[in-house]
């Protein structure tokens, strides 16, 4: 069992449509991510959050819209998504933001098709 | 800035054949060093890390020396599974989790 859970596992949604991904880390984090995996293209850091607090958003377009409710959960609120937007999105997290040494565990992944 | 370098893939092996996966990185301060490994229809997960020079990391039968003087984090293993048939990412972060600088990934399938 992961200690990454996201749900679903797989979304497929139409441009207009809104849709959220969800979240949630068993491991006592104190800091979540949000990456976005494309084929073909290297992985991209989307969102940061540390204590619940955004502190990183790496020039992402506003129909993608990151919450934080606890440092438990990491939501991905998606709207009017252009069909580009299709990819894996992963979740990760990590005991601190800036410990050196300290890895990122991740989730299964979402699987986000834009028809 | 600080980069990392993989051979590009796909790398295709029979089974029981050994397994090199080069990783060469560029980094100003003393990073450490990942192995992820990426199984079909799954998320990333860490294969194996090394904190500081001469250090090596090694999980399921994996292996990695951090060599400082030649800034390479190569990944071997012996003799390799159909199951270790996966996307492999060399990774080096020095500032911690946040900071995590992935390679583009090597697609690695071992045939029967």
């Amino acid at each position: 069992e992961t200690g990454v859970t996201q749900t679903p596992r797989h979304l497929v949604m139409g441009m207009t449509n809104k849709k959220s991904l969800k979240c949630e880390q068993h491991l006592g984090h104190n800091a979540m991510y949000w990456y976005k995996q494309s084929a073909k293209k290297p992985l991209e850091l989307m969102f940061v959050y540390s204590l619940e607090e955004r502190v990183e958003n790496n020039s992402v377009p506003s129909r993608f819209s990151p919450e934080c409710p606890n440092s438990s959960h990491l939501f991905l609120h998606l709207h009017t998504l252009q069909p580009e937007d299709s990819a894996l999105y992963l979740c990760a997290s990590s005991q601190d933001l800036d410990r050196v040494n300290t890895e990122a565990f991740f989730g299964q992944g979402t699987r986000l098709t834009v028809v | 800035g600080n980069s990392v370098t993989q051979m590009e893939g796909p790398v295709t092996l029979s089974e029981e054949a050994f397994l090199t996966i080069n990783c060469t990185y560029t980094a100003t301060g003393y990073p450490s060093l990942f192995w992820y490994v990426q199984y079909p229809g799954e998320g990333l997960q860490l294969l194996l890390k090394a904190t500081k020079a001469d250090d090596k990391g090694s999980n399921k039968g994996f292996e990695a020396t951090y060599r400082k003087e030649t800034t390479s984090f190569h990944l071997e293993k012996g003799s390799v599974q159909v199951s270790d048939s996966a996307v492999y990412f060399c990774a080096l972060s020095d500032q911690g989790a946040s900071k995590i600088i992935f390679g583009s990934g090597t697609r690695l399938s071992i045939r029967p």
